[in-house]
């Protein structure tokens, strides 16, 4: 059964403290490892899309990677505004499996 | 531009009363539509899609039933309401036939039923 894992359930950083949240998936063929960000009482926000290992997303402070079996969202120098939860889903036939999230809390 | 409509923003239901929510997509033609339950701690659960008009795939079976009478708008509903049904419902869309495009979702309903 195809299965989307993310870890850990909650961060807390300071401002400026850089971390990573992981993404683990077991999905047989991967056809597409998505991040997206939901802000409280919104839907989910589309980030990046990766499609196969080795390949990098960048988007302001964000860096999301993949390898085959993991996938990470690397958050460098956080604000406050990054504070949310980070979801990542995998292609799993006509729509996408999500895991739980990662709730992130940026402190100034 | 293409953009998604969910309403209401929330709503608060007596148990065993009817549900209707209302999606709507516009600037884009024949997109796959989807229908997931956000819950605390559970993450999103794939309620139904549809890839065409008429057409509605259930994942999981429930008390809720899907409809798709216009090509750009997706209904989902309820003929007599659980406490269980509570939770965060959210509309999306992808182009069609790109099973590997992300999926672009709408602000979502907050339901309550008490």
């Amino acid at each position: 059964e195809d299965q989307v894992t993310q870890s850990p359930e909650a961060l807390r950083l300071q401002e400026g403290e850089s971390s990573s949240l992981n993404c683990s998936y077991t999905v047989s063929g991967l056809r597409g490892l998505f991040w997206y960000r939901q802000d409280p009482g919104k839907g989910p926000e589309f980030l990046f899309t990766l499609y196969s290992a080795g390949e990098e997303k960048e988007k302001e402070r964000l860096k999301a990677t993949l390898t085959k079996k993991e996938s990470f969202l690397h958050i460098t120098a956080p604000k406050p505004e990054d504070s949310a939860t980070y979801l990542c889903a995998a292609v799993s036939g006509y729509a996408l499996n999500f895991g739980k999230g990662t709730s992130l809390l940026v402190t100034p | 531009s293409q953009t998604i409509h969910q309403w209401p923003a929330t709503l608060v239901q007596p148990v065993g009363s009817p549900l209707s929510l209302e999606c709507t997509v516009e600037g884009t033609s024949n997109p796959n539509l989807y229908w997931y339950r956000q819950a605390a701690g559970r993450g999103l659960q794939l309620l139904f899609y549809s890839v065409g008009i008429g057409q509605i795939s259930s994942e999981v079976p429930q008390n809720l039933s899907a409809s798709r009478p216009q090509d750009r708008q997706f209904i989902l509903s309820s003929k007599k309401l659980l406490l269980s049904d509570s939770g965060f419902y959210l509309c999306a869309w992808r182009k069609t036939g790109a099973v590997d495009s992300p999926l672009h979702f709408g602000n979502g309903t907050r339901l309550t039923v008490t």
